[in-house]
């Protein structure tokens, strides 16, 4: 099945900086990659997602971009807040609909 | 415009006890999934269940959990004979289409064992 590695699991940076998250996946049958924001105590909140046939989307201060040949794709977070401050996760899935996850990454921007 | 709606937010149960959680998808949807979250780890997938069918649950352990969707009603996770392994948060999802769709999730039941 599919196995999805993300990298770094914590990540601090200074407010107004970028962060910048990145997620591995190993079947190239994967055609969806959403991204998730979970706040404390909340469920995953949807907040970017990339399908397979594009190369990049952007969304305000968020962006996602995708490399299929070498099956990464990674989360770029500009002009960060404090409000960022939460757990990311990305997410691989192909027409089954069973997402398989990464293990988080912990952002927390310093004001 | 409700999102997906679970309940209890926090269950506490005794070793052996059954533990029951509902889902009700966001209006409109009919897909509904279940993951489960340990302490610092990621969303593992369960179970995807359309109105009164099971389409995927090779995520869920053969044994003392099962799911349902009915016509009418949430959908159910049933947790037999707990164990302490089976603390965790419980996340459902909700999607519109069956394909590479958008999954929204509600915010859990946190599911502890005595």
């Amino acid at each position: 099945g599919e196995n999805v590695e993300q990298h770094p699991s914590t990540l601090s940076v200074q407010e107004g900086d970028s962060a910048v998250i990145k997620c591995t996946y190993s079947d190239s049958a994967s055609n969806y990659f959403p991204w998730y924001k979970q706040e404390l105590g909340k469920g995953p909140q949807l907040i970017i997602d990339i399908r397979s046939n594009v190369g990049e989307k952007k969304d305000q201060r968020i962006a996602v971009t995708l490399n299929k040949t070498a099956k990464h794709f990674s989360l770029h977070i500009t002009e960060t807040q404090p409000e960022d401050s939460a757990v990311y996760f990305c997410a691989a899935s192909e027409k089954s609909n069973q997402f398989y996850f990464g293990t988080g990454t912990s952002l927390t921007v310093i004001p | 415009n409700a999102g997906v709606m679970q309940n209890p937010r926090h269950l506490v149960r005794r070793r052996g006890q059954e533990a029951r959680l509902r889902c009700s998808p966001m209006k409109g949807h009919s897909h509904v999934y279940w993951y489960r979250q340990l302490p610092e780890e990621g969303l593992k997938f369960m179970v995807y269940l359309q109105k009164e069918n099971i389409i995927d649950e090779s995520g869920m352990p053969k044994e003392r959990f099962s799911a349902e969707f009915p016509k009418e009603g949430p959908s159910i996770l049933r947790i037999q004979q707990v164990v302490r392994g089976d603390s965790a948060a419980y996340f459902c999802a909700s999607s519109s289409l069956g394909v590479a769709r958008e999954q929204y999730f509600g915010p859990g039941t946190r599911l502890t064992v005595t």
